[in-house]
């Protein structure tokens, strides 16, 4: 069945503009995370949906970092007045949420590359 | 605070030669643990995980790790390296209960010379 996928794959902007990271994750899987692969670092957790409940943002660098869940599906990063620092590769993953499992395997999409000039 | 400490950033070996990854890892309870690999262009891939039990996991293509609680390491290692493995490793931990936010290693970028 069809994977995590994002789109971009690539995008490149200039420094001060909005941008917007789209992911569709597996169907049926309730939880979706998003990470920040920034160069020579590991991945960085950014946020959490899972359901209905209130994200888990706690990653968010700053407030110019926000995501949104539409549906219980696709969901959309929106990184306002981008900076060079936020150049980075930005991973989306999603999984089954299950109470009944000691954990739930995350699949991961391929990733949008930003680069800010 | 949940830490990984992968030490090596790049390690070069020849295929057909033994291979082990580092991995450090810092957690107040039994950790659930983890190695991803990331090819070029793609998505990361599980290659296996630690829960409890048996302290050795086999993994997929090949790979096992050993988790040491005294050490607080979770190495992975192949007997047999192929030129398909190169690409980058990282190694995770994450919580219990469902929701499981990942704390990543840094990386190990691995070269396999033929």
């Amino acid at each position: 069945g069809a994977g995590v996928s994002q789109s971009p794959s690539n995008k490149v902007t200039e420094k001060g503009k909005d941008v917007e990271l789209r992911c569709d994750p597996i169907s049926g899987h309730t939880a979706l995370y998003w990470y920040r692969q920034s160069l020579g670092q590991g991945l960085e957790f950014l946020i959490y949906f899972q359901g209905n409940s209130a994200p888990d943002k706690s990653g968010l660098p700053s407030d110019r970092f926000s995501a949104e869940r539409t549906g219980g599906s696709v969901s959309t990063l929106t990184i306002q007045r981008t900076q060079q620092e936020d150049s980075a590769v930005y991973l989306c993953a999603s999984s089954l949420v299950s109470l009944k499992s000691s954990y739930n395997e995350q699949f991961f999409g391929p990733g949008t590359r930003l680069t800010v000039l | 605070a949940q830490s990984v400490t992968q030490p090596d950033i790049h390690i070069t070996v020849s295929e057909g030669a033994s291979l082990e990854l580092r991995c450090n890892y810092s957690y107040g309870a039994t950790p659930y643990l983890f190695w991803y690999v990331q090819s070029p262009g793609q998505g990361l891939q599980l290659l296996l995980k630690y829960f409890s039990g048996d302290t050795l996991v086999q993994g997929i293509k090949g790979f096992e790790a050993e988790f040491k609680r005294s050490q607080s390491s979770f190495n992975l290692r192949k007997p047999s390296v192929h030129w398909s493995d190169a690409a980058e490793y990282f190694c995770a931990v994450g919580a219990s209960g469902g929701y499981n936010k990942l704390i990543f290693g840094a990386g190990t970028r691995l070269a396999v010379h033929p």
